[in-house]
Protein backbone atom coordinates (compact mmCIF):
# COMPACT_ATOMS: atom_id res chain seq x y z
CA UNK A 1 0.00 0.00 0.00
CA UNK A 2 1.03 3.89 -0.79
CA UNK A 3 2.30 5.47 1.98
CA UNK A 4 1.29 8.82 0.98
CA UNK A 5 -2.74 8.64 -0.66
CA UNK A 6 -4.77 11.16 -1.63
CA UNK A 7 -7.89 11.22 -3.08
CA UNK A 8 -9.45 11.76 -5.59
CA UNK A 9 -7.48 11.19 -8.15
CA UNK A 10 -9.13 13.44 -10.90
CA UNK A 11 -11.50 15.77 -10.26
CA UNK A 12 -13.60 18.30 -13.01
CA UNK A 13 -15.94 20.71 -11.28
CA UNK A 14 -17.06 23.94 -12.24
CA UNK A 15 -16.31 27.46 -11.44
CA UNK A 16 -17.87 28.57 -8.05
CA UNK A 17 -17.97 24.98 -6.68
CA UNK A 18 -16.18 24.12 -3.06
CA UNK A 19 -14.02 21.39 -3.83
CA UNK A 20 -12.16 19.32 -0.81
CA UNK A 21 -8.88 17.36 -1.88
CA UNK A 22 -7.51 14.58 0.70
CA UNK A 23 -3.88 13.39 1.94
CA UNK A 24 -3.43 10.87 4.10
CA UNK A 25 -0.04 9.46 5.16
CA UNK A 26 0.74 6.02 6.80
CA UNK A 27 4.85 6.90 7.04
CA UNK A 28 3.94 8.73 10.71
CA UNK A 29 5.46 12.07 9.98
CA UNK A 30 5.04 15.40 11.20
CA UNK A 31 4.79 17.55 8.28
CA UNK A 32 2.64 17.66 5.66
CA UNK A 33 2.29 19.83 2.47
CA UNK A 34 0.66 20.70 -0.43
CA UNK A 35 1.87 22.24 -3.65
CA UNK A 36 0.49 22.58 -7.22
CA UNK A 37 2.39 21.98 -10.62
CA UNK A 38 1.34 23.94 -13.63
CA UNK A 39 3.11 23.27 -16.96
CA UNK A 40 6.43 25.39 -17.24
CA UNK A 41 6.51 26.51 -13.01
CA UNK A 42 7.96 24.22 -10.53
CA UNK A 43 6.07 23.30 -7.96
CA UNK A 44 4.83 26.04 -5.62
CA UNK A 45 3.68 25.39 -2.13
CA UNK A 46 0.30 26.26 -1.21
CA UNK A 47 0.08 25.20 2.92
CA UNK A 48 2.07 23.59 5.46
CA UNK A 49 1.66 21.99 8.51
CA UNK A 50 4.11 21.06 11.08
CA UNK A 51 1.94 19.06 13.44
CA UNK A 52 -1.99 18.58 14.39
CA UNK A 53 -2.09 22.31 15.69
CA UNK A 54 0.42 23.88 13.11
CA UNK A 55 -0.97 25.69 9.55
CA UNK A 56 1.18 28.11 7.67
CA UNK A 57 0.53 29.55 4.42
CA UNK A 58 2.91 28.73 1.91
CA UNK A 59 3.89 30.85 -1.21
CA UNK A 60 0.28 30.66 -3.24
CA UNK A 61 -2.16 30.04 -0.39
CA UNK A 62 -4.65 32.54 -1.75
CA UNK A 63 -8.02 30.81 -2.36
CA UNK A 64 -7.10 27.61 -0.45
CA UNK A 65 -7.77 26.60 3.13
CA UNK A 66 -6.48 23.62 4.65
CA UNK A 67 -7.59 21.14 7.65
CA UNK A 68 -5.01 19.14 9.67
CA UNK A 69 -7.48 16.31 11.11
CA UNK A 70 -4.91 14.37 13.10
CA UNK A 71 -1.88 13.87 11.91
CA UNK A 72 -1.94 11.38 9.37
CA UNK A 73 -4.46 13.75 7.35
CA UNK A 74 -4.30 17.16 5.80
CA UNK A 75 -7.28 18.20 3.34
CA UNK A 76 -6.92 20.81 0.94
CA UNK A 77 -10.05 22.64 0.29
CA UNK A 78 -10.73 25.25 -2.73
CA UNK A 79 -13.64 27.14 -1.59
CA UNK A 80 -15.10 28.66 -4.69
CA UNK A 81 -12.77 27.01 -7.49
CA UNK A 82 -11.61 29.43 -10.47
CA UNK A 83 -10.16 28.06 -13.77
CA UNK A 84 -6.83 29.06 -13.11
CA UNK A 85 -6.80 26.79 -10.27
CA UNK A 86 -6.60 23.79 -13.28
CA UNK A 87 -3.34 22.01 -12.01
CA UNK A 88 -1.70 18.91 -10.83
CA UNK A 89 -2.08 18.98 -6.85
CA UNK A 90 0.39 16.81 -4.77
CA UNK A 91 0.36 15.92 -1.07
CA UNK A 92 3.76 15.47 0.69
CA UNK A 93 4.96 14.62 4.24
CA UNK A 94 8.53 15.01 5.68
CA UNK A 95 10.39 13.91 8.92
CA UNK A 96 11.44 16.47 11.20
CA UNK A 97 14.92 17.70 9.67
CA UNK A 98 17.18 16.36 13.10
CA UNK A 99 15.47 12.90 12.79
CA UNK A 100 18.05 10.44 11.64
CA UNK A 101 20.16 12.91 9.89
CA UNK A 102 17.03 13.52 7.56
CA UNK A 103 16.86 17.32 5.83
CA UNK A 104 13.28 17.00 5.35
CA UNK A 105 13.05 14.81 2.12
CA UNK A 106 10.07 15.17 1.05
CA UNK A 107 7.52 12.10 0.00
CA UNK A 108 4.91 12.79 -2.55
CA UNK A 109 0.99 11.30 -3.11
CA UNK A 110 0.35 10.07 -6.47
CA UNK A 111 -0.77 13.53 -7.40
CA UNK A 112 -5.09 14.63 -7.87
CA UNK A 113 -5.49 16.71 -11.21
CA UNK A 114 -8.18 19.27 -11.14
CA UNK A 115 -9.91 20.33 -13.59
CA UNK A 116 -11.90 23.85 -13.03
CA UNK A 117 -14.21 24.66 -15.85
CA UNK B 1 19.71 34.41 -9.00
CA UNK B 2 16.43 34.74 -6.88
CA UNK B 3 15.02 31.95 -7.95
CA UNK B 4 16.11 28.05 -8.79
CA UNK B 5 16.72 27.46 -11.88
CA UNK B 6 17.23 24.67 -13.89
CA UNK B 7 18.96 23.63 -17.53
CA UNK B 8 18.17 22.87 -19.70
CA UNK B 9 14.40 22.69 -19.72
CA UNK B 10 14.49 19.23 -21.84
CA UNK B 11 17.41 16.37 -23.15
CA UNK B 12 17.54 13.81 -25.53
CA UNK B 13 20.10 11.22 -25.52
CA UNK B 14 21.12 8.23 -27.06
CA UNK B 15 20.96 5.14 -24.48
CA UNK B 16 24.67 4.61 -23.60
CA UNK B 17 25.39 8.24 -23.45
CA UNK B 18 26.97 9.94 -20.45
CA UNK B 19 24.62 13.45 -19.48
CA UNK B 20 24.24 16.01 -17.14
CA UNK B 21 22.43 19.09 -16.13
CA UNK B 22 22.72 22.41 -14.17
CA UNK B 23 20.31 23.48 -10.83
CA UNK B 24 21.37 26.72 -9.97
CA UNK B 25 19.94 28.60 -7.14
CA UNK B 26 20.59 31.90 -4.89
CA UNK B 27 24.18 31.28 -2.43
CA UNK B 28 22.92 33.00 0.51
CA UNK B 29 20.73 31.71 3.46
CA UNK B 30 21.29 27.76 2.12
CA UNK B 31 20.32 24.67 3.92
CA UNK B 32 20.03 21.80 1.69
CA UNK B 33 19.40 21.17 -1.48
CA UNK B 34 17.30 18.36 -2.71
CA UNK B 35 17.18 16.68 -6.10
CA UNK B 36 14.00 14.54 -7.22
CA UNK B 37 13.14 12.28 -10.38
CA UNK B 38 9.47 12.42 -11.40
CA UNK B 39 8.77 9.91 -14.04
CA UNK B 40 5.74 10.20 -16.25
CA UNK B 41 2.23 9.23 -14.32
CA UNK B 42 4.02 8.71 -10.84
CA UNK B 43 5.37 11.21 -8.39
CA UNK B 44 8.21 12.57 -7.49
CA UNK B 45 10.59 10.67 -5.38
CA UNK B 46 13.38 11.79 -3.79
CA UNK B 47 17.01 11.01 -5.26
CA UNK B 48 19.96 13.20 -3.49
CA UNK B 49 19.35 15.49 -0.15
CA UNK B 50 22.86 17.42 0.24
CA UNK B 51 23.87 19.86 2.46
CA UNK B 52 27.83 20.79 2.36
CA UNK B 53 29.46 22.98 -0.18
CA UNK B 54 31.58 20.24 -2.05
CA UNK B 55 28.95 17.45 -1.20
CA UNK B 56 28.97 14.77 -3.90
CA UNK B 57 26.76 12.12 -3.67
CA UNK B 58 26.50 8.77 -5.87
CA UNK B 59 23.43 6.21 -6.54
CA UNK B 60 24.18 3.95 -8.62
CA UNK B 61 24.81 5.67 -12.37
CA UNK B 62 23.52 8.53 -11.21
CA UNK B 63 26.12 11.39 -9.35
CA UNK B 64 25.33 14.73 -8.10
CA UNK B 65 27.78 17.55 -6.76
CA UNK B 66 27.35 20.82 -4.82
CA UNK B 67 28.77 24.14 -4.80
CA UNK B 68 27.02 26.41 -2.14
CA UNK B 69 28.92 29.48 -2.87
CA UNK B 70 28.27 29.84 -6.09
CA UNK B 71 25.17 28.81 -5.49
CA UNK B 72 24.83 25.56 -8.52
CA UNK B 73 24.44 21.77 -8.28
CA UNK B 74 24.95 18.93 -11.37
CA UNK B 75 23.32 15.90 -11.80
CA UNK B 76 25.22 13.09 -14.01
CA UNK B 77 23.53 10.16 -15.37
CA UNK B 78 26.50 7.90 -16.76
CA UNK B 79 25.56 5.40 -19.58
CA UNK B 80 22.25 6.55 -19.96
CA UNK B 81 19.40 3.76 -20.41
CA UNK B 82 15.97 4.00 -21.21
CA UNK B 83 14.43 4.04 -17.26
CA UNK B 84 16.43 6.99 -16.70
CA UNK B 85 14.08 8.78 -18.60
CA UNK B 86 12.08 11.21 -16.59
CA UNK B 87 12.05 14.34 -15.16
CA UNK B 88 14.53 15.48 -12.50
CA UNK B 89 13.83 18.05 -10.10
CA UNK B 90 15.98 20.57 -7.45
CA UNK B 91 14.57 22.41 -5.12
CA UNK B 92 16.44 24.24 -2.21
CA UNK B 93 15.74 24.50 1.18
CA UNK B 94 16.73 27.90 2.74
CA UNK B 95 18.37 28.34 6.13
CA UNK B 96 15.12 30.45 7.18
CA UNK B 97 11.57 30.59 6.56
CA UNK B 98 10.02 26.61 6.12
CA UNK B 99 9.74 25.99 2.59
CA UNK B 100 11.17 24.18 -0.12
CA UNK B 101 11.40 26.32 -4.21
CA UNK B 102 11.52 23.75 -6.48
CA UNK B 103 12.94 25.36 -10.05
CA UNK B 104 10.93 23.22 -13.14
CA UNK B 105 12.66 20.49 -13.66
CA UNK B 106 14.73 19.13 -16.70
CA UNK B 107 13.07 16.60 -18.50
CA UNK B 108 15.19 13.45 -19.58
CA UNK B 109 14.06 11.36 -22.47
CA UNK B 110 16.82 8.08 -23.33
CA UNK B 111 16.13 6.93 -26.90
CA UNK B 112 16.87 3.42 -27.15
Amino acid sequence: DADVTQTPRNRITKTGKRIMLECSQTKGHDRMYWYRQDPGLGLRLIYYSFDVKDINKGEISDGYSVSRQAQAKFSLSLESAIPNQTALYFCATSDRPWVAGGHNEQFFGPGTRLTVL
Amino acid sequence: ILNVEQSPQSLHVQEGDSTNFTCSFPSSNFYALHWYRWETAKSPEALFVMTLNGDEKKKGRISATLNTKEGYSYLYIKGSQPEDSATYLCARYPNTGNQFYFGTGTSLTVIP
